[in-house]
């Protein structure tokens, strides 16, 4: 079945680095996009950026950028979303979706990989 | 940024009701919008895309309307696996954005 399996919980100090893998199956992964949401918890959802496994094309949320870089494998069909300088507010679940639409919007998230809890504490 | 406003954030009602959340964008977004439920300790899960058009496997109870800068989220008759938050998002123009949840509890 069509699904995206995240990486395992990780616990950073604050100015480290992380790196959340997502890999898909079920589903030729050059054809979809795939987005990155966080949520903090007890919050609601964020948008973090978007890269397309076909060309490597991202987009950022100006929020993270120069914190984030996202990347596909598209041998391994993963995806990656690394982000530095981290912070105690950094703490959060990342999720990775796949995007979903046609004619070349993007009209929602369709699957949505388990969630991979980052926690960011000295 | 295109901001996502819904209403109401809180909301109590029983097995059977029928109940709409109102999600208002700061400004017009076409019919790019979609709507999410999420329960605790869970991704959030697909309902409905291009402001109604109800994603496969959800069922008919859920509907979507509005376009440009209002849109609703109905459920025709409430379940005990409904309660839960539910999200809009926008995918007019980048940043993607999202309303802040509305919590639907039973009474």
């Amino acid at each position: 079945q069509v699904q995206l399996v995240q990486s395992g919980a990780d616990v950073k100090r604050p100015g480290a680095s992380v790196k959340v893998s997502c890999k898909a199956s079920g589903y030729t992964f050059t054809n979809y996009g795939i987005s990155w949401v966080r949520q903090a918890p007890g919050q609601g959802l964020e948008w973090m950026g978007w890269i397309t496994p076909n060309n490597g094309n991202t987009n950022y949320a100006q929020k993270f950028q120069g914190r984030v870089t996202m990347t596909t494998d598209t041998s391994t069909s993963t995806a990656y979303m690394e982000l530095r300088s981290l912070r105690s507010d950094d703490s959060a679940m990342y999720y990775c979706a796949r995007d979903y639409g046609s004619g070349g919007s993007v009209d929602a998230f369709d699957i949505w990989g388990q969630g991979t809890m980052v926690t960011v504490s000295s | 940024d295109i901001q996502l406003t819904q209403s109401p954030s809180f909301l109590s009602a029983s097995v059977g009701d029928r109940v709409t959340i109102t999600c208002r964008a700061s400004q017009g977004i076409s019919s790019f919008l979609a709507w999410y439920q999420q329960k605790p300790g869970k991704a959030p899960k697909l309902l409905i895309y291009a402001a109604s058009t109800l994603q496969s496997g959800v069922p008919s109870s859920f509907s979507g309307s509005g376009s440009g800068t209002e849109f609703t989220l109905t459920i025709s008759s409430l379940q005990p696996e409904d309660f839960a938050t539910y999200y809009c998002q926008q995918l007019n123009s980048y940043p993607y954005t999202f309303g802040q949840g509305t919590k639907l509890e039973i009474k």
